[in-house]
């Protein structure tokens, strides 16, 4: 089924540790992005890409690292885990921001840094 | 800087009494208005998107409507698998993102 494709759906880091979180579309969307979503915070954008070799920053960047080699693949590292990080998080992508198409948000990946 | 209000926070209905959940918005120019509905563990389902005051949309027991500085997301006789969180963003001029407001859960009791 066409969407959003993100893996893994739950893990446990301990403090230090770094990982990559995967997110993939198979809808040829040019824009996709990274949210985390906290209680009482809403969903605040991480990073952001509007197409191949291009990304950029949102409001919560730091500790964070992307890249878009491709138009299918935009995948999350988290350098040196810290509890602060502790999150859900969701990639989302679209055809075109700019010609307000809605998100397709993937399922999310829930992490636990301790 | 964009701001995105939902009220309320949390809105218990019995099913069939009809309400209105509000999104207040403060942008520098808006270019749309997005409606998304989230189920617990999993991600936003996109409902609706509106461009300029006065433009409405309907889909099933849901309406969306928008002023020049807010939305209404008006549900009509509820059912309990109405219960999910709403959320309002907003899309904004020279922006590359969405800002989203805290989100308004619902629930719908039989």
């Amino acid at each position: 089924n066409a969407g959003v494709t993100q893996t893994p759906k739950f893990q446990v880091l301990k403090t230090g540790q770094s990982m990559t979180l995967q997110c993939a579309q198979d809808m040829n969307h040019e824009y996709m992005s990274w949210y985390r979503q906290d209680p009482g915070m809403g969903l605040r954008l991480i990073h952001y890409s509007v197409g191949a070799g291009i990304t950029d920053q949102g409001e919560v960047p730091n500790g964070y690292n992307v890249s878009r080699s491709t138009t299918e693949d935009f995948p999350l590292r988290l350098l040196s885990a810290a509890p602060s990080q502790t999150s859900v998080y969701f990639c989302a992508s679209s055809y075109s921001l700019q010609r307000n198409y809605g998100y397709t948000f993937g399922s999310g990946t829930r992490l636990t840094v301790v | 800087e964009d701001q995105v209000t939902q009220s309320p926070e949390a809105l218990r209905l019995q099913e069939g009494e009809s309400s209105s959940l509000n999104c207040s918005y403060t942008v520098s120019g808006l270019r749309g208005l997005f409606w998304y509905r989230q189920d617990p563990g999993k991600g936003p389902e996109f409902l609706f998107t509106l461009y300029s005051a006065g433009e409405e949309k309907e889909k099933e027991r849901l309406k969306a409507t928008l002023t020049k500085k807010e939305s209404f997301l008006h549900i009509t006789a509820p059912k309990p698998e109405d219960s999910a969180t709403y959320l309002c963003a907003v899309h904004t001029q020279g922006a590359q993102k969405l800002v989203f407001g805290q989100g308004t859960r619902l629930t719908i009791n039989p």
